[in-house]
């Protein structure tokens, strides 16, 4: 099965600046995803992202807070904008192959 | 809108006991899947149920699914500590674009 690269592992960022992750995937994949999931809480779908056309976002999430590139089958990245306290949480990305769904190891985010 | 609901929520439990996550959805899905997440960690991928009556067991785990009643379960047999972790279910529905909708997460504690 597909292996994703997720960086940073983890960021400790000031208010009002913007953290940009990413993933890298060693095969090409079709249909990405991207998570996050707040301390002690699920997983809650942000945006899928296809590669040749505009992510798709999930009620409550849009794109001038989290922008979503993909530029080509194997890489993807997501932004976080204008961060709060409120965004500190781990972002995941995944994805969907044949196989089922692969998880990357998480960017933990800290913003203070 | 699909919602997958687990119980219970927490699950403190000595070793050598046996007990049972539950996984309620609530319309009819195309595949099930059990996760694992150790504390700062990503999700490791245990279990996909796709039909109804599957039953599959890896170690002291088992997971069943009976898509009649929306339900799936995770049985622990003889746990010992090093099961403890958050256990996830999750639900995908092709119609909805192959996006996994999560239950909120069993977090498991085995006690020696």
């Amino acid at each position: 099965s597909a292996v994703i690269s997720q960086k940073p592992s983890r960021d400790i960022c000031q208010r009002g600046t913007s953290l940009t992750i990413q993933c890298q995937v060693d095969s090409q994949v079709t249909m990405m995803f991207w998570y996050r999931q707040q301390p002690g809480q699920s997983l809650t779908l942000i945006a899928t992202a296809n590669q040749g056309s505009e992510a798709t976002y999930e009620s409550g999430f849009v794109i001038d807070k989290f922008p979503i590139s993909r530029p080509n089958l194997t890489f993807s990245t997501l932004t976080v904008s204008n961060m709060s306290p409120e965004d500190s949480s781990i972002y995941l990305c995944s994805l969907h192959t044949n196989y089922g769904y692969t998880f990357g190891s998480g960017t933990r985010l800290t913003v203070v | 809108e699909l919602k997958v609901e687990q119980n219970p929520l927490f699950l403190s439990m000595q070793e050598g006991k046996n007990y049972t996550i539950y996984c309620n959805y609530s319309t009819t899905s195309d595949r099930l899947y059990w996760y694992r997440q150790d504390p700062g960690k990503s999700l490791e991928s245990l279990f996909v149920l796709l039909s109804n009556g599957a039953v599959k067991q890896e170690g002291r785990l088992m997971a069943s699914l009976d898509t009649k009643a929306r339900l799936s379960t995770l049985h622990i047999t003889a746990a010992v500590h090093d099961l403890s972790a958050t256990y996830f279910c999750a639900v995908v529905k092709e119609t909805s674009g192959s996006r996994l909708t999560f239950g909120e997460g069993t977090q498991l504690t085995v006690n020696p």
